[in-house]
């Protein structure tokens, strides 16, 4: 059992590029998020979808968008990076909203 | 809205002594209640949780936790720690009903380093 797995685990931009991250979970969870961690600040929640179809902003939304493209797939897009999206992105999922949150490996993203 | 408080972020402790990793929440409902652990460039796994029934709450490899609702703490504790328990700590906190504020909200983080 795979569990969450992201691509890529390691990416370099310039600023002002994009790029899509991508996540897939394979506990036939409902819920599924995006977190980024950042030295001493804990993880933050940027997006989530509480369920296939659903999508909503979490604490720090801005600069990123995403796509439920399934119930399996949840995706963040950054359209236009910038220096403070240098950060660590966690992708997870859980069976019932806001319980048990289950996490994959990270994406180290570094924005120059 | 919830929020969480580590209040140590870094405790360092020898190897076979006890250690004890502070959390503290503020929330206006009933909670559900999280520690996860993170290993160097992993994700985050979760050690233990306390949904309902008994306050005190064991993880698999010897860390437990008590929920305290009068202190609104949730401290990790383990007797005899090991080497291979050095990593970051992380609480988390959940209300337990729906509505607009509920999310999975994390501490900052505590590094334990276990010293030989």
């Amino acid at each position: 059992n795979a569990g969450v797995t992201q691509t890529p685990k390691f990416q370099v931009l310039k600023t002002g590029q994009s790029m899509t991250l991508q996540c897939a979970q394979d506990m036939n969870h409902n819920s599924m998020y995006w977190y980024r961690q950042d030295p001493g600040m804990g993880l933050r929640l940027i997006y989530y979808s509480a369920s296939e179809g659903t999508t909503d902003k979490g604490e720090v939304p801005n600069g990123y968008n995403v796509s439920r493209l399934n119930k399996r797939e949840f995706s963040l897009r950054l359209e236009s990076a910038a220096p403070s999206q240098t950060s660590v992105y966690f992708c997870a999922s859980s069976g019932e909203i806001w319980t048990e949150a289950f996490f994959g490996q990270g994406t180290r993203l570094t924005v120059v | 809205a919830q929020s969480v408080t580590q209040l140590d972020s870094q405790v360092p402790v020898f190897e076979e002594a006890p250690v004890e990793l502070r959390c503290n929440y503020s929330s206006s409902v009933s909670v559900y209640l999280f520690w996860y652990v993170q290993y160097p460039n992993q994700g985050l796994q979760l050690l233990l949780k306390y949904l309902s029934g008994s306050t005190l709450v064991e993880s698999i490899n010897g860390f437990e936790a008590e929920f305290n609702k009068s202190q609104t703490s949730f401290h990790l504790r383990k007797p005899s720690v090991h080497i291979s328990d050095t990593a970051e700590y992380f609480c988390a906190v959940s209300d337990r009903f729906s509505g607009s504020a509920r999310q999975l909200t994390f501490g900052s983080g505590t590094q334990l380093t276990v010293l030989p």
